[in-house]
């Protein structure tokens, strides 16, 4: 079964600190997510990202976050200043083409703002 | 818009009872219909979806689903529950065009001996 890696699985950052979420896609997928879950609520779509641009974003995906893909494999979130609200689950998802594949979600890095 | 209404936060069931987790979509165009499931501790899983061909659907571990049209319901079930189906249980839709998911709230597995 592919998988999705995600790192790290849990890190603790001072309000205001900037974040950087790595997800490593399954290698033939050309489409990619980031959804976080807050504690106890939904999973919430943030973006998605496909041929180095962002493709659709919701209204929680603010000008404190950005993706990029820097390397060709890596593919990153990064939260400029952390607030404490942004503490949450954050799950890396890739799909091999649009129409009709599955997404496939990684374990998550768990986001704790203090 | 679309959107997803997963009935009962929580759900309990006897070992080797049916289980049942009810989820109800609102979409606007012909939906694709996903069931995620969540263990303690780890990522997403994807358990089953429906793409419009059948519309009974088998995933894995002995879950299945039916998409029923007319009442917007793609509800799981299955015949006996087991000690390892405990977890949390999201229903999610999407456009056939649009690449995003929206989740339901999740459910709640839990499993009485």
């Amino acid at each position: 079964e592919p998988e999705v890696t995600q790192t790290p699985s849990h890190q603790v950052t001072q309000m205001g600190q900037e974040v950087i979420l790595r997800c490593v896609p399954i290698s033939n997928h050309l489409y990619f997510y980031w959804y976080r879950q807050i504690l106890g609520q939904k999973v919430e779509f943030l973006v998605s990202f496909y041929n180095n641009e962002i493709s659709e974003k919701s209204e929680i995906f603010d000008d404190q976050f950005s993706v990029e893909r820097p390397d060709g494999s890596n593919f990153t979130l990064k939260i400029r200043s952390t607030k404490l609200e942004d503490s949450a689950m954050y799950f890396c998802a890739t799909r091999q083409a649009l129409s009709g594949n599955t997404i496939y979600f990684g374990e998550g890095s768990w986001l704790t703002v203090v | 818009a679309q959107s997803v209404t997963q009935l009962g936060s929580h759900v309990s069931v006897s070992e080797g009872a049916l289980v049942l987790l009810r989820c109800n979509y609102s979409s606007s165009v012909p939906p694709y219909l996903f069931w995620y499931v969540q263990y303690p501790n780890q990522g997403l899983q994807l358990l089953l979806k429906y793409t419009s061909a059948a519309t009974l659907v088998k995933g894995i571990n002995g879950f299945e689903a039916e998409f029923k049209k007319s009442e917007t319901s793609f509800h799981l079930t299955k015949p006996s529950a087991h000690m390892s189906d405990a977890a949390e249980y999201f229903c999610a839709v999407s456009d056939r065009g649009n690449e995003k998911l929206t989740f339901g709230t999740g459910t709640r597995l839990t499993i009485i001996p």
